[in-house]
């Protein structure tokens, strides 16, 4: 069975930083792209970018570049393991989001989603 | 960046009733990378229709896409109680992506 599952809720104060993991399972890791989509309260979701699974490489979305970093750890010897990070700096109120990671390739985007992280930033 | 305009902005339907719903882009859809999602209170969302017209794994047919270029649509064919919720177009044609401004489906 194919899964994401996410690290628990956080709170944060303005400033601060937040890591949330996502966990996946049950496919293969290197054929897809991990993406993290944001979604604060009442509005659309938001798309902040995506990591390889097989190179690690990275793209993010203008809005977020040089205050968000998705890194990868991956098993050696489990190929449909690994877990995915999200690391955002200098967080403001407007942060306070649930963050969702989600897979995809090239022509099937997003198919399966975590459960979410809701971050509140709040002083 | 390509925007996505959702209409209406909520759609009240009684079940059986067919629902409609549209996405427009400001500028063409390359290779026609559209999608459509359901999201209900407190869940992530759930990928309905990719490509613009292929159903995702485990969709019912009563979910409907069509469309290409700049104008896309969303029909159920006869709203079930379980659809009630919202529904949101997005492109995936090269970054960034995003996502429309929603559509909500309610009784």
């Amino acid at each position: 069975q194919v899964r994401l599952v996410q690290s628990g809720a956080e709170l944060k104060r303005p400033g601060a930083s937040v890591k949330i993991s996502c966990k996946t399972s049950g496919y293969m890791f290197n054929n897809y792209v991990l993406h993290w989509v944001r979604q604060a309260p009442g509005q659309r979701p938001e798309w902040m970018g995506w990591i390889s699974g097989i190179s690690g490489k990275t793209q993010y979305a203008q809005q977020f570049q040089g205050r968000v970093t998705f890194t990868r750890d991956t098993s050696v010897r489990d190929t449909s393991a690994a877990t995915v990070y999200m690391d955002l700096n200098s967080l403001s109120l407007e942060d306070t989001a649930v963050y969702y990671c989600a897979r995809a390739t090239t022509w099937l985007p997003l198919d399966v989603w975590g459960q979410g992280t809701l971050v509140t930033v709040s002083s | 960046e390509i925007l996505l305009t959702q209409s209406p902005g909520t759609l009240s339907l009684s079940p059986g009733e067919r629902a409609t719903l549209s996405c427009k882009a400001s500028r063409s859809v390359m290779s026609d990378y559209l999608a459509w999602f359901q999201q209900k209170t407190g869940q992530a969302p759930r990928l309905l229709i990719y490509g613009a017209s292929r159903r995702a794994t485990g969709i019912p047919d009563r979910f409907t896409g069509s469309g290409s270029g700049t104008d896309f649509t969303l029909t159920i064919s006869g709203v079930e109680a379980e659809d009630f919720a919202t529904y949101y177009c997005q492109h995936y044609a090269g970054a960034p992506w995003s996502f429309g401004g929603g559509t909500k489906v309610e009784i």
